[in-house]
C-alpha cells in the first residue's frame, strides 16, 4: 500500500531564518506531487505541484520554492521566512483518477 | 475545475445519518465529485468519489443527481469521531494532477 510521510510535525523558526521541508511517497511510482498550505481557520490553497523528477509548477507567487530530485521526495524550502509564512503545510500524492492523498503536516509558526 | 458551494456548518446527533450537501452546477460531463475531510489539525483524507453513478464504500454514500449538478455524502450512522471539515471537490481525471483548490468545506458537528 502506498504511504506518505511528512517531517517535522511541527516546527519554530525565528524570522530570516532558512527552511526546508520534505515530503517522501512509498509504493508508487512517478507520483504527481503537491504542496498545500492551509492558514488558521481557513481552506487549503496550492503552492506547488510536480508532475515529475525535476519538474516543478508554481500556483501562487511567494516567499517559498520547492524541487523534486526523486521520484518520490518533494522539498519545500525557503531561503529567509517571513511571519506570514507562518501554517499547516501539507504535502500530498497522486495518480491518475485516484485523488489526492495527503500527510499528516507540518504546522511552522515564524517567530 | 467547476466551483462546488457547500453549507459552511452542519449539526448532526451520534448514530444518525450525517448528510452533506454540495452544488457544482457548472461541472463538465468528464469531472468526478471528489469529497474529502479534514479533522483537526490532521491532513484531509479521502472518502469518496464519484462521476455519475452513485457510491458507497466503507465510509460513505455518494448520491449524485441525475444531472450532476449537486450531490450529498452520506454518513449512515454518525460517531462523534466523524467531526470534522468536509470538502466537495469538483475535478477532471487525467488532467495532469490534482491541482484542485479546496475551498472552505462544511464544518460538521457531531453531537452526543
Amino acid at each position: 500500500s502506498q504511504t506518505i510521510h511528512q517531517w517535522p510535525a511541527t516546527l519554530v523558526q525565528p524570522v530570516g531564518s532558512p527552511l526546508s521541508l520534505e515530503c517522501t511517497v512509498e509504493g508508487t511510482s512517478n507520483p504527481n506531487l503537491y504542496w498545500y498550505r492551509q492558514a488558521a481557520g481557513r481552506g487549503l490553497q496550492l503552492l506547488f505541484y510536480s508532475v515529475g523528477i525535476g519538474q516543478i509548477s508554481s500556483e501562487v507567487p511567494q516567499n517559498l520554492s520547492a524541487s523534486r530530485p526523486q521520484d518520490r521526495q518533494f522539498i519545500l524550502s525557503s531561503k529567509k521566512l517571513l511571519l506570514s509564512d507562518s501554517g499547516f503545510y501539507l504535502c500530498a500524492w497522486s495518480v491518475e483518477e485516484k485523488g489526492a492523498f495527503f500527510g499528516q503536516g507540518t504546522r511552522l509558526t515564524v517567530v | 475545475d467547476a466551483k462546488t458551494t457547500q453549507p459552511p456548518s452542519m449539526d448532526c446527533a451520534e448514530g444518525r445519518a450525517a448528510n452533506l450537501p454540495c452544488n457544482h452546477s457548472t461541472i463538465s460531463g468528464n469531472e468526478y465529485v471528489y469529497w474529502y475531510r479534514q479533522i483537526h489539525s490532521q491532513g484531509p483524507q479521502y472518502i469518496i468519489h464519484g462521476l455519475k453513478n452513485n457510491e458507497t464504500n466503507e465510509m460513505a454514500s455518494l448520491i449524485i443527481t441525475e444531472d450532476r449538478k449537486s450531490s450529498t455524502l452520506i454518513l449512515p450512522h454518525a460517531t462523534l469521531r466523524d467531526t470534522a471539515v468536509y470538502y466537495c471537490i469538483v475535478r477532471a481525471a487525467y488532467t495532469g494532477g490534482f491541482k484542485t483548490i479546496f475551498g472552505a468545506g462544511t464544518r460538521l458537528f457531531v453531537k452526543a
